[in-house]
């Protein structure tokens, strides 16, 4: 059974830099990209960016360019997702998700993990 | 960047009746490559359809997707109660990956 299972819930305080991670089993890590996606609350979802682990190639959308790194570590099979200088708006449910191709559709899907971004 | 608008925001209907979602696309899908996804509260979305008509692994068939180029639908034959939920396109023709802003199927 393929599985996402993302780490805990983070408060962290504006400016500062949070790093989430996605720990997968179930398939080869290197045979899917691995996306993350941001839901606000009571809002809908978008798309940030993706890592390939095979090549550690990285896509990243215009919103969040600047601010978003996403990783692979092949050895733990996890993918790693960090947003620097943080505001009150990255107050979200963060997503990981795997796709087959770079562009693709989501499935599955982690559990997601909520940020809290608050002085 | 390709927008996807959902219509209609709210849709109340009652458990057995018919849902019709749209999901417009700003320019040309190619190769219908417009997803469909179910969420319901504090839980991660899940794939329902791919390819614009293909039902996902374990997806019951009372899920139906259609449609070609700008224009999408998903149906949903007879509404069970686990089926209240929000439901949201995706387009994955191009990058960046865009999402509609979601239908929302409430019970009336």
């Amino acid at each position: 059974e393929v599985q996402l299972v993302q780490s805990g819930a983070e408060v962290k305080k504006p400016g500062a830099t949070v790093k989430i991670s996605c720990k997968v089993s179930g398939y080869t890590f290197t045979d899917y990209c691995m996306h993350w996606v941001q839901q606000a609350p009571g809002k809908g979802l978008e798309w940030m960016g993706l890592v390939d682990p095979e090549d550690d190639e990285t896509m990243y959308a215009e919103k969040f360019q600047g601010r978003v790194t996403i990783t692979a570590d092949t050895s733990t099979d996890t993918s790693y997702m960090e947003l620097s200088s943080l505001r009150s708006e990255d107050t979200a449910v963060y997503y990981c998700a795997t796709t087959n191709y770079r562009i693709g559709r989501f499935d599955p899907w982690g559990q997601g993990t909520l940020v809290t971004v608050s002085s | 960047e390709i927008v996807l608008t959902q219509s209609p925001g709210t849709l109340s209907l009652s458990p057995g009746e018919r849902a019709t979602l749209s999901c417009r696309a700003s320019q040309s899908v190619s190769s219908n490559y417009l997803a469909w996804y179910q969420q319901k509260p504090g839980q991660a979305p899940r794939l329902l359809i791919y390819g614009a008509s293909s039902r996902a692994t374990g997806i019951p068939d009372r899920f139906s997707g259609s449609g070609s180029g700008t224009d999408f639908t998903l149906t949903i034959s007879r509404l069970e109660p686990e089926d209240f939920a929000v439901y949201y396109c995706q387009q994955y023709h191009t990058s960046p990956l865009t999402f509609g802003g979601g239908t929302k199927v409430e019970i009336k």
